[in-house]
């Protein structure tokens, strides 16, 4: 199986200031996605961003944004004005490769905003 | 619309019941997961159904049995369950389950069981 990585297992950040979330990835397909999902205590995971392998830019949505460098097969999540909602364990994710649509998670990060 | 509801929110079974967790989408979507996570854990897929047919089965013990009636909504039936099948059990939905690489999955807020 192709691997996710996710370094942190807890961080915290205070409010109004940007975190960076880390995540590097195993694989060896020329075209792949990445994901990034939100998940509160409430159990919801909530899809933030992708990040296609052959897109030029890095992926932006709102407050979230992309840090992606192909080459060193990392696509950290920046979030930028950390809000006391944005507390929760947050996963990275890709595709295990092959003929199936299995998604991998990595084994998430838990964010703790603080005011 | 990016929803995904699955019924009941919580589920409290002994390990003699017979029950079914539910799932639906209605954005069109023509692949469902159901995915079991452990906590403090990432989730972990289940089976996969792509128009309506059962694509993958990681393996799965024989007493949790998916069913698909049609392509918005996906069943989970669980029959004598072990403790340590309680779990949050999450759906999603994609687009078709083309294995593209790049589709994005919808998750439902999920059903926590408990199994006693």
């Amino acid at each position: 199986a192709q691997k996710i990585t996710q370094t942190q297992p807890g961080m915290f950040v205070q409010e109004k200031e940007a975190v960076t979330l880390d995540c590097t990835y195993d694989t060896s397909d020329p075209s792949y996605g990445l994901f990034w999902y939100k998940q509160p205590s409430s159990g919801e995971m909530i899809f933030l961003i992708y990040q296609g392998s052959y897109d030029q830019q890095n992926a932006t949505e709102g407050r979230y944004s992309l840090n992606f460098q192909k080459a060193r097969k990392s696509a950290n999540l920046v979030i930028s004005a950390s809000q006391l909602g944005d507390s929760a364990m947050y996963f990275c994710a890709r595709f295990n490769g092959g003929a199936t649509n299995k998604l991998i998670f990595g084994t998430g990060t838990l964010l703790a905003v603080q005011p | 619309d990016t929803e995904v509801t699955q019924t009941p929110k919580h589920l409290v079974m002994g390990m003699t019941n017979k029950k079914s967790l539910k799932c639906e989408q209605h954005m069109g979507h023509r692949a469902m997961y159901w995915y079991k996570q452990k906590a403090k854990k990432p989730p972990e897929l289940m089976f996969v159904y792509s128009y309506e047919k059962l694509s993958i089965n990681e393996s799965v013990p024989s007493r949790f049995s998916p069913e698909c009636p049609n392509s918005s909504l996906l069943n989970l039936h669980l029959h004598a369950l072990q403790p340590e099948d309680s779990a949050l059990y999450l759906c999603a939905s994609s687009q078709d389950g083309i294995a593209s690489g790049q589709e994005t999955q919808y998750f439902g807020p999920g059903t926590r069981l408990l199994v006693l």
